[in-house]
């Protein structure tokens, strides 16, 4: 099972917005509504963000978005601040009964 | 609060096994499917395996498939990964997490696999 695709780094100032895409295909991301974003700062374990495309676990500010389109999911962070700044993760469900991770986003904030 | 905390990280040989432990707290253990995922060093998270709340059904990454059993004590609100014929390549932190989502982890333990 290969890595999900997603951009090396995305970088915006504060108060921008910025998207993250996630790019898998019709075994994984195309075929179910099971993508899940995580964000890591260094150090630290990954944090979930958004679960099943769009949802927010409680807790996680609604600064954070997700939505899908056919092969490709996205995270949004409306809004950014300095305490974004982190690596992202996104994840999908596989129609081998398993999970795959993406490559990784760093996210700085400028 | 939930808690999760692994322990049985360490040094082992190439060819070598581990037993990896997670003792959670703060949920009802025996409601939630849970997972494992590691990462190697400066790379990204890998997922490793899960197991469903009763135990009965477990799913494998094809990198471990047939070298690590993961279980769970559910008397003892534990989850297992015992790691077998290790490789250099398996060396990371390895993480519990809780249900398919991740929607909690725990800290970490270091497995380093080196002669």
């Amino acid at each position: 099972q290969s890595a999900l695709t997603q951009p090396a780094s995305v970088s915006g100032s504060p108060g921008q917005s910025i998207t993250i895409s996630c790019t898998g295909t019709s075994s994984d991301v195309g075929a179910y509504n099971y993508v899940s974003w995580y964000q890591q700062h260094p150090g630290k374990a990954p944090k979930l963000m958004i679960y099943d495309v769009s949802n927010r676990p409680s807790g996680v500010s609604n600064r954070f978005s997700g939505s899908k389109s056919v092969n490709t999911a996205s995270l949004t962070i409306s809004g950014l601040q300095a305490e974004d700044e982190a690596d992202y993760y996104c994840s999908s469900y596989t129609s081998s009964s398993t999970y795959v991770f993406g490559t990784g986003t760093k996210v700085t904030v400028l | 609060e939930v808690q999760l905390l692994e322990s049985g990280g360490g040094l082992a040989q190439p060819g070598g096994s581990l037993r990896l432990s997670c003792a959670a707290s703060g949920f009802t253990f025996s409601t939630y499917a849970m997972s494992w995922v590691r990462q190697a060093p400066g790379k990204g998270p890998e997922w490793v395996s899960a197991i469903s709340n009763s135990g009965s059904s477990t799913y494998y990454a094809d990198s471990v498939k047939g070298r690590f059993t993961i279980s769970r004590d559910n008397s003892k609100n534990t989850l297992y990964l015992q790691m077998n014929s290790l490789r250099a390549d398996d060396t990371a932190a390895y993480y519990c997490a809780k249900k398919w989502e991740l929607d909690y982890w725990g800290q970490g333990t270091l497995v380093t696999v080196s002669s």
